[in-house]
């Protein structure tokens, strides 16, 4: 079945980097583009940008930019999510979701979720 | 502050019917379809209405999506106590070129 399975919770000081990975499986990995949305303890969720996992071009957010990069490994049907130059507000679940859509585009399925916390 | 606006809070008693509104604008809602999220306590999201009023297999046809213009509702009947959870919409914004989500209902069934 479709599956997206993300690494486990991160523990950083602030100005640190973090990398979260989201391992596909159950489908062709680049025939759909993935997406990450961020959601900080008990707030809503907040899409951070897709790539597009044919070409690996990139496509950010407002407010995403800067110290946040996508990335991909084909070869092990993986993208990536690194943050650097942590910040408290950092301190959210990581989420990434694949865009099954064709015509139209939704967010199915997602991954498990990663808890990144960002503390002295 | 959502792009889409969601009330923050509604209940119901097992086997009542609920709906939850999500307001948008032109740029969003009002030219592209509405998808709907539902978060159940301490787990991802899972997409529950995508395309306005499609269910993806495997959700009960108790949800159901419409939209009007630049709003949108999702509506459960039957209320059971496992629909307790957070419910979020989405759609498109073509202005600011990204996906948008209202801020999220939280459902309590009583």
């Amino acid at each position: 079945q479709v599956q997206l399975v993300q690494s486990g919770s991160e523990l950083k000081k602030p100005g640190a980097s973090v990398k979260v990975s989201c391992k596909a499986s159950g489908y062709t990995f680049s025939s759909y583009a993935m997406n990450w949305v961020r959601q900080a303890p008990g707030q809503g969720l907040e899409w951070m940008g897709w790539i597009n996992t044919n070409t690996g071009n990139p496509t950010y957010a407002q407010g995403f930019t800067g110290r946040f990069v996508f990335s991909l490994d084909t070869s092990v049907t993986t993208a990536y999510l690194e943050i650097s130059s942590l910040k408290a507000e950092d301190t959210a679940f990581y989420y990434c979701a694949r865009d099954p859509g064709g015509v139209t585009h939704w967010f199915d399925p997602w991954g498990q979720g990663t808890l990144v916390t960002v503390s002295p | 502050q959502s792009v889409l606006t969601q009330p923050p809070s509604t209940s119901g008693t097992p086997g009542q019917r609920v709906t939850i509104s999500c307001s948008g604008s032109s740029s969003n809602i009002g030219i592209n379809t509405v998808n709907w999220y539902q978060q159940l306590p301490g787990t991802a999201p899972k997409v529950l209405i995508y395309s306005n009023n499609q269910r993806p297999s495997g959700v009960p046809d108790r949800f159901s999506g419409s939209k009007s213009g630049t709003s949108a509702s999702l509506a459960i009947s039957g209320l059971q106590s496992e629909d307790e959870a957070d419910y979020y919409c989405a759609a498109w914004d073509d202005s600011l070129n990204g996906w948008v989500f209202g801020g999220g209902t939280k459902l309590t069934v009583l």
